[in-house]
């Protein structure tokens, strides 16, 4: 079975304090994903990698950092949380062609971790 | 990028009923579609996709979609849903220019008995 876990289901932070969300995935996938779920909204993409120390920017980064030094492995930061990034975060990973395949596989179906409710005050 | 259209924020309907849940996009250029559904506090799971092919796609759970080229349109359908089927349900397009995933906002599906 393909798992995606996510480092916790709730979290509470105070404006202005810097924020990690982890994300791992066991199924040596190439590509992995964040977005935010806001109601009304759908999904929204805050950035993607597809290799190793890739990362590219999605429909709403601004205000999030990145970072993937293993493959299995998908941080996402808030350098300085504010009350507008309360939100469900969501992390996902996809199989692809060989390392440096590109963006050519991320059509692939992804498999979602359970989320992150992260709210802060 | 392109945008996707979700024509119902909410579907109420009756175990056994049939239900079709709208998803509209637009693109210019060719896209791949997908349905995924989030069952209440867990993750969003693909249910189907179109890539190429017959435009008529059998997913999990007796759920199948259409994908109409000229209407920009892929809609889902079961035809007699369980309480089970009560979840959200997420519309998804990949236009083969930048191969982001987009979602579109999603349907609420509430089965009552």
């Amino acid at each position: 079975d393909v798992k995606v876990t996510q480092s916790s289901r709730y979290l509470v932070k105070r404006t202005g304090e810097k924020v990690f969300l982890e994300c791992v995935q066991d199924m040596d996938h190439e590509n992995m994903f964040w977005y935010r779920q806001d109601p009304g909204l759908g999904l929204r993409l805050i950035y993607f990698s597809y290799d190793v120390k890739m990362k590219e920017k999605g429909d709403i980064p601004e205000g999030y950092s990145v970072s993937r030094e293993k493959k299995e492995r998908f941080s996402l930061i808030l350098e300085s949380a504010s009350t507008n990034q309360t939100s469900m975060y969501l992390c996902a990973s996809s199989g692809g062609g060989t390392a440096g395949a590109g963006p050519l596989t991320l059509y692939n179906e992804q498999f979602f971790g359970p989320g992150t409710r992260l709210t802060v005050l | 990028a392109q945008s996707v259209t979700q024509l119902d924020s909410q579907v109420p309907v009756f175990e056994e009923a049939p239900v079709e849940l709208r998803c509209n996009y637009s693109s210019s250029v060719s896209v791949y579609l997908f349905w995924y559904v989030q069952y209440p506090n867990q993750g969003l799971q693909l249910l189907l996709k179109y890539l190429s092919g017959s435009t008529l796609v059998k997913g999990i759970n007796g759920f199948e979609a259409e994908f109409n080229k000229s209407q920009t349109s892929f809609h889902l359908r079961k035809p007699s849903v369980h309480i089970s089927d009560t979840a959200e349900y997420f519309c998804a397009v990949v236009s083969l220019n930048d191969y982001k995933l987009s979602f579109g906002a999603g349907t609420t599906v509430t089965v009552r008995a």
